[in-house]
């Protein structure tokens, strides 16, 4: 499978916990981005990659959160400290220029 | 700021029926519009996009999508509805005029077909 690969898709922790999910995008992009989808609603924007520079961040992004893609090719987030709101689907997308973004089956954690 | 409003939580169609899903959207440049969809427990599927041209745009299994200039739409269609096409659909736009790389998303619209 060529496509987006994200690990693991499924996430359960304890509040406070930190956790990192890891992104393998399609290997001949140069941009990848990550998103948040919480139940009913569509993916807001989290950050975005070009090849390893980081070159935007949304406000939703807390200091909580990190997230790097070390040599330009697969990307982790990290949440420290987890809280109940951070309950949510974690997606990865990457595209190459202007073309499509293609997802990943993304990651889903949960924080009891 | 780019947004994208989908007006309907759901549409609800007969099987072999024509559907529409309705976007429109706000950027302050040009507009790349996309629809994606998705399926239970899946990421987003891309459909088709309009980054310039024509303003028809046709896409996978069958679906197309007209882009309206200055009423600020980009409607989904298909002109005929099948059950396996139930699924959630966003509507999602990028500022290319500001130089915008990241999609602000719809809330999506859930698409019900009958049979």
């Amino acid at each position: 499978d060529t496509g987006v690969s994200q690990d693991p898709r499924h996430k359960i922790t304890k509040r406070g916990q930190n956790v990192t999910f890891r992104c393998d995008p399609i290997s001949e992009h140069n941009r990848l981005y990550w998103y948040r989808q919480t139940l009913g609603q569509g993916p807001e924007f989290l950050t975005y990659f070009q090849n390893e520079a980081q070159l935007e961040k949304s406000r939703l992004l807390s200091d909580r959160f990190s997230a790097e893609r070390p040599k330009g090719s697969f990307s982790t987030l990290e949440i420290q400290r987890t809280e109940q709101g951070d309950s949510a689907m974690y997606l990865c997308a990457s595209n190459r220029d202007r073309a499509e973004a293609f997802f990943g089956q993304g990651t889903r954690l949960t924080v009891v | 700021a780019q947004s994208v409003a989908q007006p309907e939580d759901q549409v609800n169609v007969a099987e072999g029926n024509p559907l529409t899903v309705k976007c429109t959207y706000s950027v302050s440049g040009n507009p790349y519009l996309f629809w994606y969809v998705q399926y239970p427990n899946r990421g987003l599927q891309f459909l088709l996009k309009y980054i310039t041209g024509d303003n028809l745009v046709k896409g996978s299994y069958g679906f197309e999508a007209e882009f309206n200039k200055s009423q600020t739409s980009f409607h989904l269609k298909k002109p005929s509805a099948l059950v396996s096409d139930s699924a959630l659909y966003f509507c999602a736009v990028r500022d290319e005029g500001v130089g915008r790389r990241a999609l602000t998303f719809g809330s999506g619209t859930r698409l019900q077909v009958q049979p």
